[in-house]
């Protein structure tokens, strides 16, 4: 069964560093989204993509992060300087259409240190 | 506002009993329910959701509009069922169904 995956598994990082987090949906979904979840907290929407644009964003989500789909298989979440609080685990899901059930990925687990 | 409220950290039950993950929503609208499983290291997983009224693992679930809650439940609970539980709403927002998660319970089933 196809799966979601996400690279890396852990990234460590210094604060004010830029990260990008990876992920390959499911080959032919065209919905993909990003969340995150504090240690300790729920897991919270960041950002939706289709169609190669945002189509909704979280007030978390402000200028330091950024999507982006280079090519036709990668999905990815940048941030631009970290903060402490930026510190989670980041997960990737993808859908095929709005109705559908999203799938997700193992996750990245990110640590500003 | 779109909110999921879980009020139960962690349900810790012995084999064979009775399960009840409550679950309660506030959505001006018709909101989509979901319940998502992770089991301990593995991703998050659709359990079930609403619009299929079906039972996956002896789980069920009936959305109660009047009472605005999606409670989870099984007759008799598995050491296996033993995982973390959410449950999500859909708002359907501009065509894009982000999902809402609540904060999750634990849920730990005993021999």
């Amino acid at each position: 069964e196809p799966e979601v995956t996400q690279t890396p598994s852990h990234q460590v990082t210094q604060m004010g560093q830029e990260v990008i987090l990876r992920c390959v949906p499911i080959s032919n979904h065209l919905y993909f989204y990003w969340y995150r979840q504090i240690l300790g907290q729920k897991v919270e929407f960041l950002v939706s993509f289709y169609n190669n644009e945002i189509s909704e964003k979280s007030e978390i989500f402000d200028d330091q992060f950024s999507v982006e789909r280079p090519d036709g298989s990668n999905f990815t979440l940048k941030i631009r300087s970290t903060k402490l609080e930026d510190s989670a685990m980041y997960f990737c899901a993808s859908t095929w259409g709005t109705s559908d059930t999203q799938y997700f990925g193992p996750g990245t687990r990110l640590t500003v240190l | 506002a779109q909110r999921v409220t879980q009020p139960e950290k962690l349900l810790s039950v012995f084999k064979g009993a009775p399960v009840e993950l409550k679950c309660n929503y506030s959505y001006s609208g018709s909101p989509e329910l979901f319940w998502y499983v992770q089991y301990s290291r593995q991703r998050l997983q659709l359990l079930l959701r609403h619009i299929s009224r079906e039972s996956i693992k002896g789980f069920t679930a009936d959305l109660n509009k009047g009472e605005t809650s999606f409670h989870l439940k099984k007759p008799f609970a598995q050491e296996e069922d033993s995982a973390m539980y959410y449950c999500a709403l859909s708002g359907r927002l501009g065509g894009y169904n982000k999902l809402i998660f609540g904060a999750g319970t634990r849920l730990a089933v005993h021999p």
